[in-house]
């Protein structure tokens, strides 16, 4: 029940294209919904996150769509650049239980190509 | 502002030797969590504390174990190391309880 299930394991689109990454959840205790980016060498950074109390936000090039009743949410990338070649995690967090452990997905290894 | 420092970046090990990883949060943070980052096993919370005090632990041996001082900055510590245990550990700082986490470069842990 804990798990975020991500798919897919890895994406290639073509520069100017939409990457579409997904993510699943089972908890519904889960109130807090982000994105991380991690380059090679790097710790995650933190790219969008939304609460379930809207169902889309938007960030220059990057939107998470929430879908409540089904427990599903999903990082849309608009206008792909080489530059956001790079390995990308989903993951939830129970605000309301007074904690900030992140249940990340498997993540999703992106490539951009040219 | 200066982010979070994890030290050393790199670090090779014999099994059974133990480890102290070290990460000085954000200024002004007051919680800290671990994780440990694995091809196959992906990004696993390993504790988390705030204000000195563990408030969290995820499901690994006693052989992990860490600490916050009083300046917030923490450490964790690996003991009886096994080949399993190479992976590369995160610190995560975040301000508060229930605000964002903001990552490390991470520490790469090599038993050998």
């Amino acid at each position: 029940q804990q798990q975020v299930k991500q798919s897919p394991q890895s994406l290639i689109v073509q520069k100017g294209g939409i990457s579409i990454i997904n993510c699943a959840y089972e908890n519904t205790a889960f109130d807090y919904f982000p994105w991380y980016q991690q380059f090679p060498g790097k710790g995650p950074a933190l790219l969008i996150a939304i609460r379930p109390d809207v169902s889309e936000k938007k960030e220059g090039r990057f939107t998470i769509s929430f879908n409540k009743s089904a427990k599903q949410f999903s990082l849309h990338i608009m206008d792909s650049q080489p530059g956001d070649s790079a390995t990308y995690f989903c993951a939830a967090l129970n605000y309301g239980g007074a904690t900030n452990k992140l249940i990340f997905g498997t993540g999703t290894l992106l490539a951009v190509q040219p | 502002k200066a982010g979070v420092t994890q030290t050393p970046r790199y670090l090779i090990k014999t099994r059974g030797q133990q480890v102290t990883l070290s990460c000085s949060p954000i200024s002004g943070h007051r919680s800290v969590s671990w994780y440990q980052q694995t091809p196959g096993q992906g990004l696993q919370f390993l504790f988390e504390y705030f204000s000195e005090t563990q408030r969290n632990k995820g499901n690994f041996p006693g052989r992990f174990s860490g600490r916050q001082f009083s300046n917030s900055r923490s450490e964790m510590n690996v003991s009886t190391l096994e080949l399993g245990d190479s992976a590369l550990y995160l610190c995560a700082s975040s301000l508060d309880m229930n605000t964002e986490a903001f990552f490390g470069q991470g520490t790469r842990l090599t038993v050998v």
